[in-house]
């Protein structure tokens, strides 16, 4: 299977300190993305990075991705209390290819 | 922005009924994709559909759903005969098909079935 695991589960932090949360799988992927949720809501594009690429930004959040180690990890640096969701990371096996998601980190930001 | 979305955001059913679940992705995308996430569990893709035929399913995706593209603009999911166990978050997704495939989502149909 190609299903992202996370790690970990669960997280919590005060604001202003950074989050890091880890995806792993276990064959070859195409592009890897990782997406956030609010309780109860949609799932929110972050960010997609390719399985040549290394590294990506976007504002506050940083993806690396290591495809010798199938393993892929999310910051957010200095984090605040709107950040609180659960995050997912989700294996894209080919470039148009269905999603293959884990069961998500869930992150808490306390003010 | 352009956004994908979905109509109802809830539908309340009963065991046995069939349900029409409406999608409306971004104009310029070509591949459309289903997903759903049961209360607590991860999300699990369905089918994906491009150029009006399925391009690829799920074990799921049994001969009581089916999806379709009538206009233009909606992509529908249907499922004929609801089961207390399609209780769950449907979600539409749809690509732009470009460099970088990013799948960006709809706000989500929550199905309940009674």
């Amino acid at each position: 299977s190609q299903q992202g695991e996370e790690d970990p589960q669960a997280l919590s932090i005060q604001e202003g300190e950074n989050a890091t949360m880890n995806c792993s799988y276990k064959t070859s992927i195409n592009n890897l993305q990782w997406y956030r949720q609010n309780s109860g809501r949609g799932l929110v594009h972050l960010i997609l990075i390719r399985s040549n690429e290394r590294e990506k930004h976007s504002g506050r959040l940083r993806v690396t991705l290591d495809t010798s180690k199938k393993s892929s990890s999310l910051l957010i640096t200095a984090s605040r209390a709107a950040d609180t969701a659960s995050y997912f990371c989700a294996i894209g096996g080919t470039s148009y290819g269905k999603l293959t998601f884990g069961q998500g980190t869930i992150l808490t930001v306390h003010p | 922005e352009p956004e994908v979305t979905q109509t109802p955001s809830h539908q309340v059913t009963q065991m046995g009924q069939e349900v029409i679940l409406r999608c409306v992705p971004i104009s310029n995308h070509l591949y459309f994709y289903w997903y759903r996430q049961i209360l607590g569990q991860k999300v699990e893709f369905l089918v994906s559909f491009y150029n009006n035929e399925i391009s690829e399913k799920s074990e799921i995706f049994d001969d009581q759903f089916s999806v379709e593209r009538p206009d233009g603009s909606n992509f529908t999911l249907k499922i004929r005969s609801t089961k207390l166990e399609d209780s769950a978050m449907y979600f539409c997704a749809s690509i732009e098909i470009a460099v970088d495939n990013e799948q960006f989502f709809g706000p989500g149909t929550r199905l309940t079935v009674l």
